[in-house]
């Protein structure tokens, strides 16, 4: 079965910093690879995905992940904050196989301050 | 671009009712999933559909069913609620099962 673990609950930056959020995978088959955003009372928006390809994916709002096979990890970073960053962030792994579905990560919320 | 569109939004309902949400997938978008989203909790998969029958099952209650439509439209009927209900509601599509989820805003359902 494919699991997600993302380290740390909740994660605080000034604004301007270096924004890393980590996600470490579990899986049988290869994973294809998500960051979902979601800001408060809102729905989840995709910020990137790995499926095949390129390991550095880039995303929207400045955001990028580099899928490492060798440290299942899919880490997301942004060289600089914002403050409209500020949200809930979610890695997710696709099942894959026969396994039609999508298992989230317990997400991370990112704080920053000016 | 059109998205998922859910409804409705917000729903308050006592316990011991019914509630029924609706999920209308991006056109052309083939495959139905729903999730469970309570309180400061990562989403949850219930169930999902693909051509109108039923593709995987995860952590749905017996008191829950669901069903695609031949528009691909899909409804989650939830009886006997209860407080741990509720929760946000979020119906995503995809195409033929590729693994790339778009999501609805999501509907929260609230149980007095």
């Amino acid at each position: 079965a494919q699991s997600v673990t993302q380290l740390g609950s909740h994660v605080s930056v000034s604004e301007g910093a270096l924004v890393l959020l980590r996600c470490n995978y579990s899986s049988s088959v290869p994973p294809y690879l998500f960051w979902y955003v979601q800001y408060p009372n809102q729905g989840l928006q995709l910020l990137l995905k790995y499926t095949t390809g390129a390991t550095l994916v880039k995303g929207i709002n400045g955001f990028e992940a580099e899928f490492k096979k060798s440290e299942t990890s899919f880490h997301l970073t942004k060289p600089s904050a914002h403050m409209s960053d500020a949200a809930e962030y979610f890695c997710a792994v696709w099942g894959g196989g026969s396994n039609y579905k999508l298992t989230f990560g317990k997400g991370t919320l990112l704080t920053v301050n000016p | 671009a059109a998205g998922v569109i859910q409804s409705p939004r917000h729903l308050i309902k006592e316990k011991r009712e019914t509630a029924t949400l609706k999920c209308y997938p991006i056109p052309r978008h083939d495959t139905v999933y729903w999730y469970q989203q309570g309180p400061g909790q990562d989403p949850q998969f219930l169930i999902s559909f693909y051509e109108k029958m039923q593709s995987d099952k995860g952590s749905i209650p017996d008191r829950f069913s669901a069903q695609q439509f031949s528009d691909y439209h899909s409804e989650l009927n939830m009886s006997s609620l209860e407080l741990g209900d509720s929760a946000l509601y979020f119906c995503a599509s995809s195409l033929e099962r590729s693994g790339e989820l778009f999501f609805g805003e999501g509907s929260r359902l609230t149980v007095l």
